[in-house]
């Protein structure tokens, strides 16, 4: 079935440092790729996101990438600080069209050391 | 006030008891979705909702059921729990008249089965 595999399940820096996490995905008709931070106690929220017809996008210090041929894409965050420290998922939508079903990676606990 | 709320927070529960989790959400969105997360597990999608007359099984439906009471209201049943049920469980809502498939999520309930 669908699948979103996601490396590596935990990620040390220390802080100004960058940390990169990758996803695969083996649904050829996902279209939209999006990556949620989840604090301690709190739900995931969304950071960022990119679709299908774009290869890279990116917002202050968080920037994504796709590979559509090779079916991953990857969330890369510099300058890391301290506040950056939570779960990292990254999701891939399930099937072509407007299904809105997201299929999630396993979560990548971040850590930035001060 | 919480765009998605889910209650109850936390829960703990007998073996073999039934118990309902709730959510409601004042974003508007038509789509409604119920996930559950475990630790290495990631995010896994138990049932979701296009809209009031529109249910659906995820990957992880067995042992649960939903009802969709309004467009607003969301809830996740599991008729007799068992202790594999132990989860953080995640109620989200996305927004299909806009093109926008990013879910807000809830707080999350802690649900434990003794």
């Amino acid at each position: 079935g669908e699948n979103v595999e996601q490396h590596p399940s935990t990620l040390s820096v220390q802080e100004g440092d960058s940390a990169v996490i990758k996803c695969t995905y083996s649904d050829s008709a996902s279209n939209y790729f999006p990556w949620y931070k989840q604090e301690l106690g709190k739900g995931p929220q969304l950071i960022i996101d990119i679709r299908s017809n774009v290869g890279e996008k990116k917002d202050q210090r968080i920037a994504v990438t796709l590979n559509k041929t090779a079916k991953h894409f990857s969330l890369h965050i510099t300058e890391t600080q301290p506040e950056d420290s939570a779960v990292y998922f990254c999701a891939a939508s399930s099937g072509s069209g407007n299904t809105g079903k997201l299929i999630f990676g396993q979560g990548t606990t971040l850590q930035v050391k001060p | 006030d919480a765009d998605v709320t889910q209650t109850p927070r936390n829960r703990i529960t007998k073996t073999g008891k039934r118990i309902m989790l709730e959510c409601s959400q004042t974003k508007g969105h038509d789509r409604m979705y119920w996930y559950r997360q475990d630790p290495g597990l990631g995010l896994r999608l138990i049932y979701y909702s296009f809209d009031v007359k529109d249910i659906n099984k995820g990957e992880i439906s067995d042992g649960y059921s939903v009802s969709r009471q309004a467009q607003a209201k969301f809830s996740l049943s599991l008729e007799s729990a068992i202790p594999n049920q132990t989860a953080l469980y995640f109620c989200a809502t996305s927004d299909s008249y806009r093109l926008n498939y990013g879910y807000t999520f809830g707080s999350g309930t802690r649900l434990t089965v003794v």
